[in-house]
């Protein structure tokens, strides 16, 4: 039943260290979309992407990047993390139809060093 | 541009109590509006969209097009409609032919007391 699910639940990891947070959906969804929540802030955008190989900047993409090879994988990137991009990332999918609904990963809580 | 704003952080309300969580939104074309819902220790997950017009475990809510809100209502809450809730507006993404853009609130806790 489980339809977006992301590589890890929680990580730990030091200051400049490259990261890595792994997306996967079953649904064959066009769009895939990363979040951060934090608390008082809400859902804020960092990335998404529309097709395989495209993406869009959402609200927030300073210090990350992304990437989309196959439909079903969305990766996000740190280039070299800080203490500032502690927080709890959730990944979602969703069909091109519309008033469709975004199906959300379990999340995972980063912690930087 | 597009924007949701949730006033409220935090509502809480007495079990019984009518429960009113306050949404506005700023876009400039025809919007698609949802609610999302985050129970303690779950995923996040949609909890109703305008179009459907339905109630779900009691909600509702309204697109008010003059006013731009998206207000989610329920006459009488109970106990375990405690949550977090995001409001949600998806738009076209900038570039032509590209997603639908998800925008969320920042989101109001609702806590109904015994």
């Amino acid at each position: 039943d489980v339809k977006v699910t992301q590589s890890s639940r929680y990580l730990v990891k030091r200051t400049g260290e490259k990261v890595f947070l792994e997306c996967v959906q079953d649904m064959d969804h066009e769009n895939m979309f990363w979040y951060r929540q934090d608390p008082g802030l809400g859902l804020r955008l960092i990335y998404f992407s529309y097709d395989v190989k495209m993406k869009e900047k959402g609200d927030i993409p300073e210090g990350y990047s992304v990437s989309r090879e196959k439909k079903e994988r969305f990766s996000l990137i740190l280039e070299s993390a800080s203490t500032n991009q502690t927080s709890m990332y959730l990944c979602a999918s969703s069909s091109d139809r519309v008033y469709t609904e975004a199906f959300f990963g379990q999340g995972t809580r980063l912690t930087v060093v | 541009a597009q924007r949701v704003t949730q006033p409220e952080k935090l509502l809480s309300v007495f079990k019984g109590a009518p429960v009113e969580l306050k949404c506005n939104y700023s876009y400039s074309g025809s919007p698609e509006l949802f609610w999302y819902v985050q129970y303690s220790r779950q995923r996040l997950q949609l909890l109703l969209r305008h179009i459907s017009r339905e109630s779900i475990k009691g909600f509702t809510a309204d697109l008010n097009k003059g006013e731009t809100s998206f207000h989610l209502k329920k006459p009488f809450a109970q106990e375990e409609d405690s949550a977090m809730y995001y409001c949600a507006l998806s738009g076209l993404g900038v570039l032509t032919g590209g997603g639908n853009k998800l925008t969320f609130g920042t989101g109001t806790q609702l806590k109904v007391e015994l």
